[in-house]
């Protein structure tokens, strides 16, 4: 089965840097990553996904990369503020001809931001 | 509000009790997904359920069970509680067809006293 690596597990940055927060996983059949943002105390909300047939994804102030053939996409956060303190995770899911696998999850990226 | 009704919000109980946490899916999801959550822990992943059927099973304990009704709501119940299953219990919802992320709802907190 799939299985996603998630580094660093925590990271901590002054307000203004950029935060990167790489995953891996192992099942090439794996199509579609998610990264999610928790708050304390608070559900995981989506922030951005992409899907194999990108290579990179945008918005505002967060990009993702993938690279299929090393297995493993980043997620790159510019211009941080304290508000971006959150814990992140990463997911891989397969794709089986239309219909969803389980999101496998990674174990998280406690990032805090400094001001 | 993300779609995904989860009650009741916290519950408090002694241990050996029986609780039944709930989940209503976002409209137009079929699939539920029960994830526990303690304290500084990561998601882990506990039973899926799509149109009423299980479909995936994770690291759930026996003592734990689950269900997904006609009209889609799932239950997820606990029994024989112990300290340690005190956690956040999250229930996500998914369409089945298609690319898309899971939706969640905002989680029952649980304390085992």
């Amino acid at each position: 089965g799939e299985n996603v690596e998630q580094h660093p597990s925590t990271l901590s940055v002054q307000e203004g840097d950029s935060a990167v927060i790489k995953c891996t996983y192992s099942d090439s059949a794996s199509n579609y990553f998610p990264w999610y943002k928790q708050e304390l105390g608070k559900r995981p909300q989506l922030i951005i996904d992409i899907r194999s047939n990108v290579g990179e994804k945008k918005d505002q102030r967060i990009a993702v990369t993938l690279n299929k053939t090393a297995k493993h996409f980043s997620l790159h956060i510019t211009e941080t503020q304290p508000e971006d303190s959150a814990v992140y995770f990463c997911a891989a899911r397969q794709n089986y001809g239309g219909s969803q696998g389980n999101l496998i999850f990674g174990k998280g990226t406690k990032l805090s931001v400094k001001p | 509000d993300s779609g995904v009704t989860q009650t009741p919000k916290h519950l408090i109980t002694a241990t050996g009790q029986r609780v039944t946490l709930r989940c209503s899916p976002r409209s137009g999801d079929l699939s539920v997904y029960w994830y526990q959550q303690s304290l500084d822990q990561g998601l882990q992943f506990l039973i899926q359920y799509y149109n009423g059927e299980e479909r995936a099973k994770g690291n759930i304990l026996e003592r734990f069970s689950a269900q997904q009704f006609p009209d889609l709501h799932s239950e997820l119940n606990l029994s024989s509680l112990e300290l340690g299953d005190s956690a956040l219990y999250f229930c996500a919802s998914s369409a089945q067809q298609g690319y898309g992320g899971y939706t969640f709802g905002s989680g029952t907190r649980l304390t085992v006293v």
